[in-house]
């Protein structure tokens, strides 16, 4: 099962209003990243939380990250056309039998213009 | 441009066949990273390559196969292929060992007929 489960699945906004994302994960982490995946192409990085870090900002986005309830939030702000895409979080558990990145099956993001 | 390159960029082949897939990390990443994209199964890992030898293996099958070479280029085995083998096959590579920021290339997106 994925570690990293997104929330929601789907989401369509217009263009100028805020998009967020929940992510909900399982077991005790190093680290929470936020990937971008524009269709059929490769993740893109956007943002690393680590799990001494609450928040965290960067551009337009801001992520946040409750530890206690194992989820973390990732907002970006005045959408663009440009941000229609699928974003994933993913985890880097603490596990040391497990040490892989685990990556959550989604959220697809479409702004229309 | 992640600077990571992946070849080919597309692979058609019949069942029972085998394939190589070839993945050049970025300059300076010593580690590197399979993963299988499907549309049933999400996102998933399948080994890491760190400077040449294999530091974590995930849900890879005992028909696939990776190896790194003393360049850090990287290739992925994958035999007897079995329809449900079709799927994106991302390369990403990082800098160290542990499980910050990748890099992603454009995927090799594989069909077995």
């Amino acid at each position: 099962s994925q570690q990293g489960e997104e929330d929601p699945q789907a989401l369509s906004i217009q263009e100028g209003e805020n998009a967020t994302m929940n992510c909900s994960y399982k077991t005790s982490i190093n680290n929470l990243q936020w990937y971008r995946q524009n269709s059929g192409r490769g993740l893109v990085h956007l943002i690393l939380i680590r799990s001494n870090e609450r928040e965290k900002h960067s551009g337009r986005l801001r992520v946040t990250l409750d530890t206690s309830k194992k989820s973390s939030s990732l907002l970006i702000t005045a959408s663009r056309a440009a941000d229609t895409a699928s974003y994933f979080c993913a985890t880097d558990p603490t596990d040391t039998g497990r040490r892989a990145l685990t990556f959550g099956s989604g959220t697809r993001l479409q702004v229309q213009p | 441009d992640s600077g990571v390159t992946q070849t080919p960029k597309h692979l058609i082949t019949a069942t029972g066949q085998r394939v190589t897939l070839r993945c050049s990390p970025r300059s300076g990443d010593l580690s590197v990273y399979w993963y299988q994209q499907s549309l049933d199964q999400g996102l998933q890992f399948l080994i890491q390559y760190y400077n040449g030898e294999e530091r974590a293996k995930g849900n890879i099958l005992e028909r696939f196969s990776a190896q790194q070479f003393p360049d850090l280029h990287s290739e992925l085995n994958l035999s007897s292929l079995e329809l449900g083998d079709s799927a994106l096959y991302f390369c990403a590579s990082s800098v160290e060992a542990g499980y910050n920021e990748q890099f992603f290339g454009p995927g090799t997106r594989l069909t077995v007929l």
